[in-house]
């Protein structure tokens, strides 16, 4: 397993756009989770699932996001009618069910809205 | 909900000495996890260290150490014999030992090393 992927690794969209991302996690590991991160500052929790159940979503996540898990493997995060303010960096980690373990990381997608 | 709060934005250190990251964190909880993650520029977050709240014994991996008090809700970084390679942003984080709650991240500390 090479660990957890994410793509692309950046996109440039206009404004309006909608845009989706791709992370497939280590195959062993249960559980997905999605973080933004903006320049200067640590990650913010965005949602995350248990196999293909979404378990929680944050405040942080408007009703342009959308995100899904279908049958437990890869999982995609859509944004609709992209802004200017949606633009970071955008996290996927995975981990076992058990919390004492950390999550690993992929590389990211940062996102840029022109 | 639980916080944590990393109070210096930027720290740097020089080739072969010895580097300390603060981190304190906000919880009424007894049992959870600390972890200290390294992101160098434009590359993926890496777990450098964790440790458990219920053991008083604190973590080492190698150069890194923590100084991990429970009562002061401090958990530190030392970093020994820093090398150019350590230079990287640092965020501490904190996850409950209960349910399914997701890591929470303080807003990191960028280490520079001069040679």
């Amino acid at each position: 397993d090479t660990g957890v992927s994410q793509n692309p690794r950046h996109k440039i969209t206009k404004r309006g756009q909608n845009v989706t991302f791709r992370c497939d996690p280590i195959s062993e590991h249960n559980r997905l989770y999605w973080y933004r991160q903006t320049l200067g500052q640590g990650p913010e929790f965005l949602t995350y699932f248990q196999n293909e159940a979404q378990l929680e979503k944050s405040r942080l996540l408007s009703d342009r996001f959308s995100a899904e898990r279908p049958k437990g493997s890869f999982s995609t995060l859509e944004i609709q009618r992209t802004e200017q303010g949606d633009s970071a960096m955008y996290l996927c980690a995975s981990s076992p069910t058990w919390t004492g373990v950390g999550y690993t990381f992929g590389s990211g997608t940062r996102l840029t809205v022109v | 909900a639980q916080t944590v709060t990393q109070s210096q934005p930027e720290m740097s250190v020089q080739e072969a000495e010895t580097v300390t990251l603060s981190c304190t964190y906000d919880t009424s909880e007894s049992d959870y996890y600390l972890f200290w993650y390294k992101q160098p520029p434009s590359r993926q977050m890496i777990l450098v260290i964790r440790q458990e709240a219920y053991k008083q014994q604190n973590a080492t991996e190698n150069r890194f150490s923590v100084n991990f008090q429970k009562a002061a809700k401090s958990f530190s970084l030392k970093i020994s014999d820093s090398q150019l390679g350590d230079a990287a942003m640092y965020f501490c984080a904190y996850r409950s030992a209960l349910g399914n709650t997701p890591l929470v991240f303080g807003k990191g500390t960028r280490l520079s090393v001069i040679a």
